[in-house]
């Protein structure tokens, strides 16, 4: 059974762009969250998705989005991106709930220079 | 809010038992989960706990969960130099889908 699929595993951009992350979940799960991990603040929950839709909200500003498919594939994007957006974004799998077990991807590492 | 903590660092001998520790503010937690992380790599779930189990052992493994003083650890026996590694501590409650986690502990295995 393959696990979480993040793509692409790095990333560097500059400054004001936009960046698209994206995060294939286990076969049969239809949870993704997403996590922003930084030295400075740890690990922090972004939003959480359950069938296309958002089901949560974490305390980030509106640059900051995801969506989900019908096939549970999610996709966060990051608009007008600033020196602190760099950080390791992990995507998180859940059958329904992350109540249960939540299995991580390796991340995604992006770099904004 | 609700605030999850840990100690930042232990070092521990190989083949000695590691007991990191954690607490947690938000009593409506459901499950209690640890989590370890290598270097580059993402968080790998080595166990979780329900609220309602003060224990649980899964073979060099074992969780204990006193809900009353919100504290939750993790004993590694014989601790290898595999295990080092950054823990994590999490926590999420009945109706709410976002985990909190604690800022991480450094596991140190000297040989």
């Amino acid at each position: 059974k393959a696990g979480v699929t993040q793509t692409p595993r790095y990333l560097i951009k500059t400054r004001g762009q936009q960046v698209t992350l994206s995060c294939s979940p286990i076969s049969g799960h239809r949870s993704v969250s997403w996590y922003q991990q930084t030295p400075g603040q740890g690990l922090q929950f972004l939003f959480e998705y359950f069938s296309e839709t958002q089901r949560n909200k974490g305390n980030f500003p509106g640059r900051f989005s995801g969506r989900q498919f019908s096939n549970s594939r999610s996709e966060m994007n990051v608009s007008t991106l600033e020196l602190g957006d760099s950080a390791l974004y992990l995507c998180a799998s859940s059958l329904t709930t992350p109540n249960t077990e939540a299995f991580f991807g390796q991340g995604t590492r992006l770099t904004v220079v | 809010g609700e605030d999850v903590e840990q100690s930042l660092f232990l070092s521990v001998r190989e083949g000695d038992s590691s007991v990191i520790n954690c607490t947690y503010t938000d009593s409506s937690s459901t499950y209690l989960y640890w989590y370890k992380q290598e270097p580059g790599a993402g968080l790998q779930l080595l166990t979780y706990i329900f609220s309602n189990m003060d224990m649980k052992q899964d073979q060099r493994l074992t969780v204990l969960l006193n809900k009353k003083d919100k504290h939750l650890s993790l004993r590694i026996a014989d601790t290898q130099t595999g295990d080092s590694a950054i823990y994590f501590c999490a926590e999420i409650g009945n109706n709410n889908n976002d985990m909190r986690f604690g800022a991480g502990t450094r596991l140190t295995v000297k040989p």
